[in-house]
């Protein structure tokens, strides 16, 4: 199956920084990724959904200028948590679909874990 | 508001029995409802899927039942083996939507 890859995998910084995750399509051409966020013992939530060459639209309560959004290729969207708080420590995954696809055929990375301390 | 609801935390089987995971959805304007499976250290990845127009969906060891009356889906795997041992997540979406909304997921461990 398809292949989507995050990095880091695992970051731990201050509070106050801005932590940058990526996420790629290794083996396919995703006009659109989505960016979830997943709390303890929480289900994941869609944060914002982006496509190639837009703006991401963002899901309520998701702050567009904390949480920036970057899809400038088809194969890499990046999401930017600027001025990281404690509270922003979570699990974010990303998941990619390929132009034309099903809605079953979103293929998801392995996630990210930040942990702001 | 949490849409769609897992209740089961975790589940635990027998080899060689079955499996049933269970989801329950509050947003009747879903259509389209998908499982997915996720192993520790990994995305999730897709693993079945009904439509609102049918009441069950089958592959291979997977069947997926779905009651519309009541907002409930069930998964069965049968027989279970220890390779299915993962957490399992219910989603479900509306009209073509891009959106999945997902349960908070069902940690099955099956025991050899």
């Amino acid at each position: 199956g398809a292949v989507v890859s995050q990095h880091p995998s695992r970051v731990i910084c201050k509070s106050g920084t801005s932590v940058k995750i990526e996420c790629r399509s290794l083996d396919f051409q995703a006009t659109t990724m989505f960016w979830y966020r997943q709390f303890p013992k929480k289900s994941l939530m869609l944060m914002a959904t982006s496509n190639e060459g837009s703006k991401a639209t963002y899901e309520q309560g998701v702050e567009k200028d904390k949480f920036l959004i970057n899809h400038a290729s088809l194969t890499l969207s990046t999401l930017t948590v600027t001025s990281a708080h404690p509270e922003d420590s979570s699990f974010y995954i990303c998941s990619a679909r390929e132009a034309g696809a099903g809605q079953e055929t979103q293929y998801f990375g392995p996630g990210t874990r930040l942990l702001v301390l | 508001d949490q849409q769609v609801k897992q209740n089961s935390p975790s589940l635990s089987v027998q080899e060689g029995r079955i499996s049933i995971l269970n989801c329950d959805y509050t947003n009747s304007m879903f259509d389209y409802f998908l499982w997915y499976k996720k192993y520790p250290a990994e995305g999730p990845t897709f693993l079945i899927s009904i439509s609102s127009i049918k009441d069950k969906n089958e592959d291979g060891r997977f069947t997926v039942f779905l009651n519309k009356s009541a907002k409930h889906l069930s998964l069965h795997i049968v027989p279970s083996q220890p390779g299915d041992s993962a957490v399992y997540f219910c989603a479900g979406t509306q009209g073509g939507s891009e959106k999945l909304v997902f349960g908070k997921g069902t940690k099955l461990t099956v025991n050899p």
